[in-house]
């Protein structure tokens, strides 16, 4: 089976500070996939990379960065976290292919900035 | 980017009881995915859709692709406490030179309550 581990299931951060999510897949899928997940407001892509060092920015990157050194890992970066990007965040990974390709996703970290 | 409407947002049930949960565009979908995420988890594939007037059956969850594409519905019958979740479909862009993105509805928060 698929394997996409977040790093933490909670955490909890202060205003200002650079926080750092981290996701493992140990399917060698192409793609990689960060959203977040609000109430109300289902999940937003943030960014996604489609093989090691590429990026491409999602619906809402604005406060994120991503990176992607090794094919397994993508990590997303709040360069200064604010009270706006308390949400739940998910990762996911998949093949690449023109569509129709299921993600695979993380059971999400669920990140309160105070 | 493909807007996908869900309706209805919030469903509660009986233990027993039928119910029908829909995912709408103005555009034409290349697939449709449906996902169900359930409390504390990642959102997992149920199914994906291809071919307009498609029916794919899952136990009791019967899943239905429009002719004109532009349309999916999702039947579950006699529902189970163990279907509570959220429903979400989801619709691929595909790119030809950057990998395939998708396009989530805000989903169906299903309880079903014994």
């Amino acid at each position: 089976d698929v394997k996409v581990t977040q790093s933490s299931r909670y955490l909890v951060k202060r205003t200002g500070e650079k926080v750092f999510l981290e996701c493992v897949q140990d399917m060698d899928h192409e793609n990689m996939f960060w959203y977040r997940q609000d109430p109300g407001l289902g999940l937003r892509l943030i960014y996604f990379s489609y093989d090691v060092k590429m990026k491409e920015k999602g619906d809402i990157p604005e406060g994120y960065s991503v990176s992607r050194e090794k094919k397994e890992r993508f990590s997303l970066i709040l360069e200064s976290a604010s009270t706006n990007q308390t949400s739940m965040y998910l990762c996911a990974s998949s093949f690449w292919g023109a569509g129709n390709q299921p993600q695979h996703f993380g059971d999400g970290t669920r990140l309160s900035i105070l | 980017t493909q807007l996908l409407e869900q309706s209805p947002q919030f469903l509660s049930i009986q233990e027993g009881e039928n119910l029908t949960v829909y995912c709408n565009s103005s555009s034409v979908f290349s697939s449709l995915q449906w996902y169900r995420q359930e409390p504390g988890e990642g959102p997992v594939l149920l199914v994906t859709v291809v071919t307009g007037g498609e029916v794919k059956k899952l136990k009791r969850l019967t899943f239905q692709f429009g002719d004109a594409r532009k349309d999916s519905s999702l039947h579950i019958t006699a529902a189970q406490p163990g279907d509570t979740g959220l429903y979400l479909c989801a619709s691929y862009t595909a790119r030809e030179t950057s990998g395939s993105r998708l396009t989530f509805g805000e989903g169906t928060q299903l309880t079903v309550n014994p």
